[in-house]
């Protein structure tokens, strides 16, 4: 079975452009997370979804960032416009339920220069 | 807010011995996750825990969920090189039906053969 799928694995940019992640969650799985791994703060959640509608953004670090689910297949973590300090590694991850267990992807790692 | 202490922060063991790790909470928690990860993948799900004092194993890895429902710990018996990693613990919140999952700093484990 496939796993979730996310893309581009990397991406390197300039400050002030926009940064589009795009993450496809294992199929029936009703649940998805975006998190942001730093050597200095871990693994953070930015943004979660439930059934397409998002429950709670509050880890969304600036309105910079924007997320959006328009399916149970799809999803965007979008920057605009990016900074340095925004270089990371992005996760996306689905689960069967809100409370259920989490199915990370490979991730997309970030390099704005 | 919520956090996550995790130690040991790194391990460096021989092959063959016993490894043990731990993660205590500020507040109570309904669900305890142990994930593993190696460089340049996402994390991967190794034990869930969902009821205090419950044990589960699975394989080599054995973890527990406190009784106080504030700490979880994470075993493995008779390492090998392929477990190293860096472990993560993960926690829920217990007081209402959110799907916010938290993660603990990690702990770095490298086995020397």
């Amino acid at each position: 079975d496939a796993g979730v799928i996310q893309s581009p694995r990397h991406e390197v940019t300039e400050m002030g452009q926009e940064v589009t992640l795009r993450c496809k969650p294992i199929s029936g799985h009703n649940s998805l997370f975006w998190y942001r791994q730093t050597m200095m703060r871990g693994l953070e959640l930015l943004i979660y979804f439930n059934n397409n509608v998002p429950i709670d953004d509050s880890g969304m670090p600036e309105d910079r960032f924007s997320a959006k689910m328009p399916n149970a297949s799809f999803s965007t973590l979008k920057i605009q416009p990016s900074e340095p300090r925004d270089s990371a590694v992005y996760f996306c991850a689905s689960s069967p339920q809100l409370t259920g267990e989490l199915f990370f992807g490979e991730g997309s790692r970030l390099t704005v220069l | 807010g919520q956090q996550l202490n995790q130690s040991p922060q790194s391990m460096f063991i021989q092959e063959g011995e016993d490894v043990s790790m731990n993660c205590t909470s500020s507040s109570i928690f309904n669900t305890w996750l142990w994930y593993k990860q190696d460089p340049g993948e996402g994390p991967v799900l190794l034990i869930a825990l969902y009821k205090a004092g419950e044990l589960t194993s699975n394989g080599r890895l054995t973890a527990q969920f406190g009784i106080t429902r504030k700490d979880s710990f994470l075993n493995i018996s008779a390492s090998i090189p392929s477990d190293v990693g860096i472990y993560f613990c993960a926690g829920r919140d217990g007081s209402g039906n959110t799907g916010k999952l938290i993660f603990g700093q990690g702990t770095t484990l490298q086995v020397k053969p």
